[in-house]
């Protein structure tokens, strides 16, 4: 059974730019969450994609977005990258929406 | 806007000893409370997935209690280990939605 893959492990930006995410959730699980640690906080919930579909969203600008694939692999996506969405972003993926989250290692993006 | 708090933040144990902390959340509209251990530069891992008032769930050296009428969870390590050396992170789900509201965790060094 393959776990949550995420890419890239790290990656540095600049303000302005945009960036793409990826996830592989774990096979057989059709949800997948993204979450934004920052520094000293606990992970803050982005969105969650069931079936494709968007299934809830927490307090983020419509600049961060999300797709679904028919694999039920996931992209997160943030334009105009500003200095504070400099954080790990964590994938989750389970087998429903309001279960037991299997995570990935996470994508640790810094903005200059 | 919804607070999970976990206490202390951080701790340090000699080996052996037994240790407890703390989760805090919302006692109107609980739906599950779910407690996670992550390991440096590992991912986050499920411990405990709790939904009843009064569960308690028991894995290994690890136990976990929950009041959700008085909004709070314990997490007890009973002879700590070094390997036992984690973040705690408790996730608070409502029964209005799939968002998981994560605490800050408590850092946990087990010292040999």
């Amino acid at each position: 059974e393959t776990g949550v893959t995420q890419s890239p492990t790290h990656l540095i930006k600049t303000r302005g730019q945009q960036v793409t995410l990826r996830c592989s959730s774990q096979s057989g699980h059709n949800t997948v969450s993204w979450y934004q640690q920052a520094l000293g906080q606990g992970p803050q919930f982005i969105f969650q994609y069931y079936r494709e579909e968007e299934n809830g969203r927490g307090n983020f600008p419509p600049r961060f977005s999300g797709l679904q694939f028919p694999n039920y692999s996931s992209e997160l996506n943030v334009n105009a990258l500003e200095l504070d969405d400099s954080a790990l972003y964590l994938c989750a993926s389970s087998p429903r929406g309001t279960g037991e989250l299997f995570f990935g290692e996470g994508s640790r993006l810094t903005v200059l | 806007i919804l607070n999970v708090e976990q206490s202390p933040q951080s701790l340090h144990v000699q080996e052996g000893d037994s240790t407890n902390f703390t989760c805090s959340f919302p006692s109107s509209n609980f739906y599950a409370l779910h407690w996670y251990r992550w390991e440096t530069a590992k991912s986050p891992e499920a411990l405990f997935v709790m939904t009843l008032n009064g569960d308690e769930k028991k894995k290994g050296r690890i136990s976990a209690t929950l009041n959700t009428k008085e909004g709070y969870s314990y997490l007890y390590i009973k002879g700590s280990q070094p390997e036992d050396s984690a973040t705690y992170l408790c996730a608070f789900i409502m029964n209005t939605g799939n968002q998981f509201y994560f605490g800050t965790g408590t850092s946990l060094t087990v010292i040999p």
